[in-house]
């Protein structure tokens, strides 16, 4: 299983273009999640979803799109990037079973935006 | 509302020692708890899972601890080395969050050789 994966790995954008940052997981788990982690900060979700055709807002959504149409994908829509969105953005995803729960992270996708 | 502390921020310590690092949360109502591990620039990678039944769990040199009606995990690192030295966190699902994780903000550690 290559688990998380993520792309790109970096990017660079202009103020007020657009992206999508990829997210597939080949784990067949219903959960996952959008994070993003500013320079020496801890983690803050964005969006999630719990399973195929369901999503929902995290702590920091303004700005962001998210759709899940299939159980591997969770692509993340960036719209008129800011200078606020410069993060580190990773993806993950969750089993949940029995009330045992564990998540699993890709590498991350560092956006700078100018 | 959940809320997950960890302590200290950052830990500086020589080669060799035996370290723990804590993490405590608000709410004792959880399924399970999960520590990371965070390289600088890098995903974070999945070190121990305890389930809210069980008091501890080992893998190598590493051994979390949990007790749930205090709010308290340790994670313990036996002879600790430079390869060591990382960021840790703590997350915990508690029952009432749904299906989202609930993260402690890290506990930066050095291993100096």
């Amino acid at each position: 299983n290559a688990g998380v994966t993520q792309t790109p790995k970096f990017r660079i954008l202009k103020i007020g273009q657009s992206m999508t940052l990829q997210c597939t997981q080949d784990m067949n788990h219903n959960y996952m999640y959008w994070y993003r982690q500013d320079p020496g900060m801890g983690l803050k979700l964005i969006y999630y979803s719990v399973g195929a055709g369901i999503t929902d807002k995290g702590e920091v959504p303004n700005g962001y799109n998210v759709s899940r149409s299939t159980t591997e994908d969770f692509p993340l829509r960036l719209e008129l990037a800011a200078p606020s969105q410069t993060s580190v953005y990773f993806c993950a995803s969750s089993y949940a079973t029995g009330g045992l729960y564990e998540q699993y992270f890709g590498p991350g996708t560092r956006l700078t935006v100018t | 509302k959940q809320e997950v502390t960890q302590i200290p921020a950052a830990l500086s310590v020589p080669e060799g020692e035996n370290l723990v690092l804590n993490c405590s949360f608000t709410d004792s109502a959880i399924y399970n708890l999960q520590w990371f591990r965070q390289d600088p620039g890098k995903g974070l990678t999945s070190l121990l899972l305890i389930q809210s039944s069980q008091r501890e769990q080992t893998s190598g040199r590493l051994n979390a601890s949990l007790d749930k009606s205090s709010g308290r995990s340790t994670l313990y690192i036996a002879a600790s080395q430079p390869g060591d030295s990382a960021t840790y966190l703590c997350a915990v699902w508690t029952e009432t969050s749904g299906s989202r994780l609930t993260f402690g903000e890290g506990t930066q550690l050095t291993v100096n050789p």
